[in-house]
């Protein structure tokens, strides 16, 4: 089993520019989330996702929009890139919200200059 | 605002000790507790829950979670070179919010 899988693994963009991050899970998992970790700041929540067909703000949602597309997929978009947006991006699953027991995809590290 | 916070070390602990990693949390209502254990340029790895209070083992790992004093706790025994990571605790709060906090995280280095 893959488990979580983020794409893409790395990338550089413009300020302005817009761009989506893919996640896809193969656990049969309900629950999904978007991270960002950037140091001394620890991991902190996007965007989740409860289950299939809602998605709800996590403490730093301004700048990104999310589609959970389906079961399986879990999409984090940048409209229009800020700096201050570059951190790496952790997509998570877990097979329901209670208890949290996430299980994360191996990152995106996007620096925007 | 829920708070988790942990020593951002570097915790340094020979081989073969017994290493010991903490956490507190702001929010009395938390029920859920997990540590993570991070590899530098890798993922967050879910290695231990506990949900109750007591000590919860697997392996070399130890779990402790004490909700009266809002800490909870990592115990590694034998400690390798290959533990050598940041360990991430995280509090989640049932009956309503359950999205976890994650503390800042401790840097533990095992040396042989």
């Amino acid at each position: 089993n893959a488990g979580v899988t983020q794409t893409p693994k790395f990338q550089v963009l413009k300020t302005g520019q817009s761009m989506t991050l893919q996640c896809a899970q193969d656990m049969n998992h309900n629950s999904m989330y978007w991270y960002r970790q950037d140091p001394g700041m620890g991991l902190r929540l996007i965007y989740y996702s409860a289950s299939e067909g809602t998605t709800d703000k996590g403490e730093v949602p301004n700048g990104y929009n999310v589609s959970r597309l389906n079961k399986r997929e879990f999409s984090l978009r940048l409209e229009s890139a800020a700096p201050s947006q570059t951190s790496v991006y952790f997509c998570a699953s877990s097979q329901q919200l209670d208890p949290p027991e996430a299980f994360f995809g191996q990152g995106t590290r996007l620096t925007v200059v | 605002q829920k708070e988790v916070e942990q020593n951002s070390g570097p915790l340094s602990v020979p081989e073969g000790a017994i290493a010991s990693l903490n956490c507190t949390y702001s929010d009395r209502g938390s029920q859920s507790f997990f540590w993570y254990r991070q590899y530098s340029g890798k993922s967050p790895e879910l290695i231990m829950s506990i949900y109750s209070n007591g000590d919860k083992e697997d392996g070399r790992f130890t779990a402790q979670l004490n909700k009266a004093s809002q800490y909870v706790s990592l115990l590694i025994r034998d400690s390798q070179p290959s533990d050598s990571a940041t360990y991430l605790c995280a509090v989640s709060h049932s009956g309503g919010s359950y999205i976890p906090t994650f503390g800042r995280g401790t840097s533990l280095i095992v040396h042989p």
